[in-house]
């Protein structure tokens, strides 16, 4: 089974410009998260989609937004980028329902914004 | 508010030997518990987890250990193999949630 994918793997942007970064999930899951790495902050979680639907959310500005398509796949968009959003951004997935709470990362994106 | 803390930046263990890294949490909330490995340019990979109504989840060489009262876990990796340097993440979720909230990360090395 193919694992989580997720494109494109390196971005570089400019301050004020905008991003989507995309990422599918393990066939059969329904459920996934966003993450973002940076050095200072760690892992920290960003929101979660559920059958389309944004079912957790973390503590980062409206600048951070994302969807789910019906087939599971979604999409993280950043706008009006700033330095500080230089990071790698993971996304994971889960069977997930209730009760089900490993989740499997793909190699995530590295955005440098300059 | 760090709710997850992995107080010890890195580890170093003999092959062979046992390791044990530890994480600490502060939310009573939290009823699951996971281990994930990562390597440099990689996303996390999971190892092994655990629910807050079990104390002990053994998988191959790996194991974890939950103390609810003293709100700590530890993983022990026995024995342990230089594949297996990399750095380490405890995570915790809260209500059959899946935000995971990780700790900083304890880097291990093993040596051969």
């Amino acid at each position: 089974k193919a694992g989580v994918t997720q494109t494109p793997r390196y971005l570089i942007k400019t301050r004020g410009q905008q991003v989507t970064l995309s990422c599918s999930p393990i066939s059969g899951h329904r459920s996934v998260s966003w993450y973002q790495q940076t050095p200072g902050q760690g892992l920290q979680f960003l929101f979660e989609y559920f059958s389309e639907t944004q079912r957790n959310k973390g503590n980062f500005p409206g600048r951070f937004s994302g969807r789910q398509f019906s087939n599971s796949r979604s999409e993280m968009n950043v706008s009006t980028l700033e330095l500080g959003d230089s990071a790698l951004y993971l996304c994971a997935s889960s069977l997930a329902g209730t009760g089900t709470h490993e989740q499997y990362f793909g190699p995530g994106t590295r955005l440098t914004v300059t | 508010d760090q709710q997850v803390k992995q107080n010890s930046p890195s580890l170093s263990v003999q092959e062979g030997r046992i390791s044990i890294l530890n994480c600490d949490y502060t939310n009573s909330m939290f009823d699951y518990f996971l281990w994930y490995k990562k390597y440099p340019a990689e996303g996390p990979t999971f190892l092994i987890s655990i629910s807050s109504i079990k104390d002990k989840n053994e998988d191959g060489r790996f194991t974890v250990f939950l103390n609810k009262s003293a709100k700590h876990l530890s993983l022990h990796i026995v024995p342990s193999q230089p594949g297996d340097s990399a750095v380490y993440f405890c995570a915790a979720s809260a209500l059959g949630g899946n935000k995971l909230v990780f700790g900083a990360g304890t880097i291990l090395r093993v040596k051969s």
